[in-house]
């Protein structure tokens, strides 16, 4: 069963607005990341953050991470078109075992 | 090029057949991950190598499939006795050692379809 929901299903957006997608989970964690699948470049990872981080950029990247609530948001900045992708996110299982657990993603397309 | 690499990209087999998968791994990366994704999902884990030692493996795998890591550099992934529910694409990832889990490189995937 997959442990990552993300929230919206699919989001389209006009070139240069932000976009924000969300990211649930059920069980504690390490570490929580972020991967961006586009037919071009297969999956890419974007950025890990930590459990005990709240907070962290990378670019035009920024993810939040709140363990209370077990959830992680990703905003995307000044959109681009080639931001269109989906995007997943892939957490451990809190154990010191290497497994990834995977949501369906989010569906992300710019408009120009 | 020196990321991951899958061969074949695509492999199109009848119900029935055996096929087998390659994956060429970042040659400084110990770790290696399968994976098989199916249309608006997102990967499922199958098997996990440090070196040449399979670690885990996930519990929904059936026994068709299997996966070796000789020498803990390439890796195959088998399945025997393809079924039409094995469509997918199965994709290789592969990362360095950490403590905890870590940033994984994918490969570009191979595309199944089983007819």
């Amino acid at each position: 069963s997959q442990q990552g929901e993300e929230d919206p299903q699919a989001l389209s957006i006009q070139e240069g607005e932000n976009a924000t997608m969300n990211c649930s989970y059920k069980t504690s964690i390490n570490n929580l990341q972020w991967y961006r699948q586009n037919s071009g470049r297969g999956l890419v990872h974007l950025i890990l953050i930590r459990s005990n981080e709240r907070e962290k950029h990378s670019g035009r990247l920024r993810v939040t991470l709140d363990t209370s609530k077990k959830s992680s948001s990703l905003l995307i900045t000044a959109s681009r078109a080639a931001d269109t992708a989906s995007y997943f996110c892939a957490t451990d299982a809190g154990e010191s075992n290497y497994q990834l657990i995977w949501g369906a993603g989010t569906k992300l397309i710019i408009k120009p | 090029d020196t990321g991951v690499s899958q061969d074949p990209r695509h492999k199109i087999t009848k119900r029935g057949q055996n096929v087998t998968f390659r994956c060429d791994p970042i040659s400084e990366h110990n770790r290696l991950y399968w994976y098989r994704q199916t249309l608006g999902q997102g990967p499922e884990f199958l098997t996990y190598f440090q070196n040449e030692a399979q670690l885990e493996k996930s519990r929904l795998l059936s026994d068709r499939f299997s996966a070796e890591r000789p020498k803990g550099s390439f890796s195959t992934l088998e399945i025997q006795r393809t079924e039409q529910g094995d469509s997918a694409m199965y994709l290789c990832a592969s990362s360095l050692r950490g403590l905890v889990s870590d940033e994984q490189y994918f490969g570009p995937g191979t595309r199944l379809t089983v007819t």
